[in-house]
């Protein structure tokens, strides 16, 4: 069965400092892993997903199959960064079937 | 267009009752999830409608159950309400096709089971 694995609840850093949120993924097929981000009062909505290889509001992920990983990044972070963060995999090609979520990071960024 | 909508906002619910939420898509999808968000938890897949039927379903018991109607819009129920039903309920909606095809989500429904 697929399953992924966020292994920080929370991460505090300061602003300007890099950011890495862990992403672990189990699925013996060729998954689609997408990146969810949650602000503030706000609903959950699409940062990224593997197959784009874009970069959005600074954030990065590489697909690394041989780790099973699908790690978040972003060089410099901003206070508007503050969120809960979701790794999702979909088994399906594009997406559209449901998807398998990891338990979520709450990342704050302090001043 | 105000995206993916769901109604009620919040509800109240006792132990053994049942319970039905409402999802309408947005403007031109065609495809329903729904997700059950426990506290402290990610969103967990119930099952997805498309073309009025259930295509795929995640690990949950007959007691979820749902239906779609021909305008795309979506109902999930729940019978036999236990305290664990406790949650946040999410929809989501996406377009069938060959390309990629994002889930857009909806506020969602919190249910409280007492």
């Amino acid at each position: 069965a697929q399953r992924v694995t966020q292994p920080e609840k929370l991460l505090s850093v300061f602003k300007g400092a890099p950011v890495e949120l862990k992403c672990n993924y189990s699925y013996s097929g060729s998954p689609e892993l997408f990146w969810y981000v949650q602000y503030s009062r706000q609903r959950l909505q699409l940062l990224l997903r593997h197959i784009s290889r874009e970069s959005i509001k600074g954030f990065t992920a590489d697909l690394n199959k041989g780790e099973t990983s699908f790690h978040l990044k972003k060089p410099f972070a901003q206070e508007e960064d503050s969120a809960m963060y979701y790794c999702a995999l979909g088994m399906k090609r594009g997406g559209a079937d449901g998807l398998t979520f990891g338990k979520g990071t709450h990342l704050i960024i302090q001043p | 267009d105000a995206g993916v909508t769901q109604s009620p906002t919040h509800l109240i619910k006792t132990r053994g009752q049942q319970v039905t939420l409402r999802c309408s898509p947005k403007s031109g999808h065609d495809t329903v999830s729904w997700y059950q968000q426990a506290l402290g938890q990610g969103p967990q897949f119930i099952f997805q409608y498309y073309e009025e039927e259930e295509r795929q379903r995640g690990n949950f018991p007959d007691r979820f159950s749902g239906h779609q109607f021909p305008n795309y819009s979506s109902e999930l129920n729940v019978n036999a309400l236990l305290l664990g039903d406790s949650a946040l309920y999410l929809c989501a909606s996406s377009a069938q096709g060959p390309s990629y095809n994002e889930q857009f989500f909806g506020p969602g429904t919190r249910l409280t089971v007492l």
